[in-house]
């Protein structure tokens, strides 16, 4: 089983809808967690941080589930302006481990 | 605020050739990291170096060398260019918080195009 794995999509929505992506991590040890995102020929920039309790920014929410290890991310009400990568990162207690990327989920956003 | 500035944006080697990535960060990071990306294959960590003075190899060092010349600035060198090197490749930096099992955000440089032919 990879680190962490992600479904590549990708996923068309239209505008205005409700889209969730998953991600499973393997290692339970695994402490810090992220969503970036990724705009074609860019470089990655962090969305949010995941926390246990999880936590809403917009009309973003992440939810991180523990006993199963992955970790969501939804977008409500999808804007053109979302069609990106989004990539799921875990971290690992220790601090000096590198981030473990997963390889994106693909999101394009239709009118 | 320049964050992480990486150069050259963009290069073109003949294989068997060397060339040297740099990259700068101002934002006082502790770590600094240099990635590859390909189609497919996501980002691979090729080395990382936690602190001034320390670098380590990641997924897919073979190939590369690097030198954390100060806390700031964190080169990385190919020696002999081969076309399996050709990729997009990212500096990044962070800091960690040791003892809070907390990292912080993880910052990208816009990235380097290489092509090898």
């Amino acid at each position: 089983r990879k680190e962490v794995e992600q479904d590549p999509g990708p996923f068309n929505v239209p505008e205005g809808a409700t889209v969730a992506f998953n991600c499973t991590y393997s290692n339970s040890a695994s402490q810090s967690f992220f969503w970036y995102r990724q705009d074609c020929r860019k470089e990655p920039k962090l969305l949010m941080s995941v926390y246990s309790s999880g936590n809403e920014d917009g009309r973003f929410t992440a939810q991180l589930n523990r006993a199963s290890q992955y970790i969501s991310l939804l977008i409500r009400d999808s804007k053109l302006s979302d069609s990106a990568t989004y990539l799921c990162v875990v971290a690992q207690v220790g601090g000096n481990t590198p981030l473990v990327f997963g390889k994106g989920t693909r999101l394009s956003v239709i009118a | 605020n320049a964050g992480v500035t990486q150069t050259p944006k963009f290069q073109v080697l003949k294989t068997g050739q060397s060339m040297t990535l740099q990259c700068a960060q101002d934002m006082n990071h502790n770590s600094m990291y240099w990635y590859r990306q390909d189609p497919g294959m996501g980002l691979r960590l090729i080395y990382y170096s936690a602190s001034e003075g320390t670098t380590d190899k990641g997924e897919v060092p073979n190939g590369y060398n690097v030198s954390r010349l100060n806390k700031r600035e964190f080169s990385l060198r190919l020696e002999s260019a081969a076309p399996s090197q050709t990729s997009v490749y990212f500096c990044a930096s962070s800091e960690v918080l040791q003892g809070a099992f907390l990292w912080n955000t993880i910052y990208f440089g816009e990235g380097s195009w290489l092509t090898v032919v």
